[in-house]
């Protein structure tokens, strides 16, 4: 069974399209994120929910809006793309935020998304 | 400048090589420090974590961690073809879950 799941994990589109990627564990975490992974493999976090509250907002345009509607399930929507939203984007979990083993995140295998 | 630098490499090791992976950061608030593991076209995995200054061990893996100096590092012993992948450097302070990762090494094992 996939503790993190992400789909799509491919997603083509053209400038200007709005795009939604979807993101699940079942790991039975508290605390989802999203990363963005540059042509450079620079993992940057975006946002992070805990318990379906916002803990974590990246300075991040607000063309991407995070959306959680349960613990287990943290979903991207991305308005107007842009050619420089090509990346690759992570899910990923943890069971707390409060530190120790607690803290670890598990990732998902990433969505690869171009822009057009 | 970046808050952890982490040289990308790619780094080239035979196998059977010790390989030292090193990060260095700003910011002194960091106290939990991770390494990741990332195989090509797959999400990162966590390898070591570590609290504080000090040296743990798993297997061939050893994470170092020394806060005077804001160094951190991860060494592979007998290194193999499997170990080829990016190693990224993560660190985090008190603030919630915000993990700060370095820009990742890439390793290659040839046999």
């Amino acid at each position: 069974d996939t503790a993190v799941s992400q789909t799509p994990k491919y997603l083509v589109t053209q400038m200007g399209n709005d795009k939604s990627i979807k993101c699940e564990q079942n790991l039975g975490h508290d605390t989802m994120y999203w990363y963005k992974q540059d042509s450079k493999k620079f993992l940057k976090i975006m946002f992070s929910y805990n318990n379906k509250e916002l803990i974590i907002n990246e300075t991040v345009p607000n063309r991407f809006s995070p959306k959680s509607p349960d613990k287990a399930h943290l979903n991207l929507h991305i308005n107007s793309l842009e050619l420089g939203d090509s990346a690759v984007y992570f899910c990923a979990s943890s069971q707390g935020t409060s530190g120790g083993a607690k803290e670890t995140q598990y990732f998902g295998p990433g969505t690869r998304l171009l822009v057009l | 400048q970046k808050e952890v630098e982490q040289d990308p490499g790619p780094l080239s090791v035979p196998e059977g090589a010790i390989v030292s992976l090193n990060c260095t950061y700003s910011n002194s608030a960091f106290q939990y420090f991770m390494w990741y593991r990332q195989y090509s076209r797959k999400g990162p995995e966590l390898l070591m974590y570590t609290y504080s200054s000090g040296n743990k061990e798993d297997g061939r893996f050893t994470a170092q961690v020394d806060k005077s100096s804001k160094y951190i590092s991860l060494f592979i012993r007998d290194s193999q073809p499997s170990d080829s992948a990016t190693y990224l450097c993560a660190m985090k302070g008190t603030s919630y879950g915000k993990l700060t990762f370095g820009q990742g090494t890439i390793l290659t094992v040839h046999p």
